[in-house]
């Protein structure tokens, strides 16, 4: 099956530091990959949709400087939290879309990512 | 995208089968309904996705209504490790970002 690949599982940083997470598709080439946030009993929110080889879409309210968004080769794409404060602490997913072969496509998600800011 | 809705919680018992509605009421022909479930503090797992023919696959059955309106994911023989959130979503024709609501918790009991 589709596998999707998440480092570091979790991380710990001082307010004002940046975080880089890495996403990678281990099985199957993603043009596209997607980002999520989730807060302690909340849904997935998306982030931003990253496409490889061209600059990352942005959801409405998420700052594009502050969350930089690389995505330079078919299987992987990372987020960077620059200059991280405590509110940015949460639970950081992405996925990667696969064809299913059925002209559409299935996500799959990686095991996420814990920042945990202080 | 369409707009989901799902109950907030829903209890089964080990063994039976589960049944979990989703309401997309303002789908479009060409939408897609996919069915995805997030066990605690993991990353959401694909089950199943479909457009009106009733669909199945290894570990769920999606029933969609004939008006396409609504649809029932159903997890034949609940087992303890069923339990998750589960959701309901469906991408704009030709999209494929995924937009998440607050989804069902599903809780199996033994």
């Amino acid at each position: 099956g589709a596998v999707v690949s998440q480092h570091p599982s979790w991380v710990i940083c001082k307010s004002g530091t940046s975080v880089k997470i890495e996403c990678r598709s281990l099985d199957f080439q993603a043009t596209t990959m997607f980002w999520y946030r989730q807060f302690p009993k909340q849904s997935l929110m998306l982030m931003a949709t990253s496409n490889e080889g061209s600059k990352a879409t942005y959801e409405q309210g998420v700052e594009k400087d502050k969350f930089l968004i690389n995505h330079a080769s078919l299987t992987l794409s990372t987020l960077t939290v620059t200059s991280a404060h405590p509110e940015d602490s949460s639970f950081y997913i992405c996925s990667a879309s696969h064809a299913s072969g059925r002209g559409t496509y299935e996500q799959y998600f990686g095991p996420g990512t814990r920042l945990t800011v202080t | 995208d369409a707009k989901t809705t799902q109950p907030p919680s829903m209890d089964c018992a080990e063994g039976r089968a589960a049944n979990l509605p989703c309401n997309h009421s303002t789908i479009s022909g060409n939408e897609y309904v996919y069915w995805y479930r997030q066990i605690h503090s993991q990353g959401p797992q694909y089950i199943i996705h479909g457009l009106k023919n009733n669909e199945t696959n290894e570990m769920a059955s999606l029933i969609i209504t004939e008006d396409r309106k609504s649809s029932t994911l159903i997890l034949p023989h609940a087992t303890l490790r069923d339990t998750a959130v589960y959701y309901c979503t469906s991408p704009a024709q030709g999209a494929q970002k995924l937009v998440f609501g607050q989804g069902t918790r599903l809780t199996i009991n033994p």
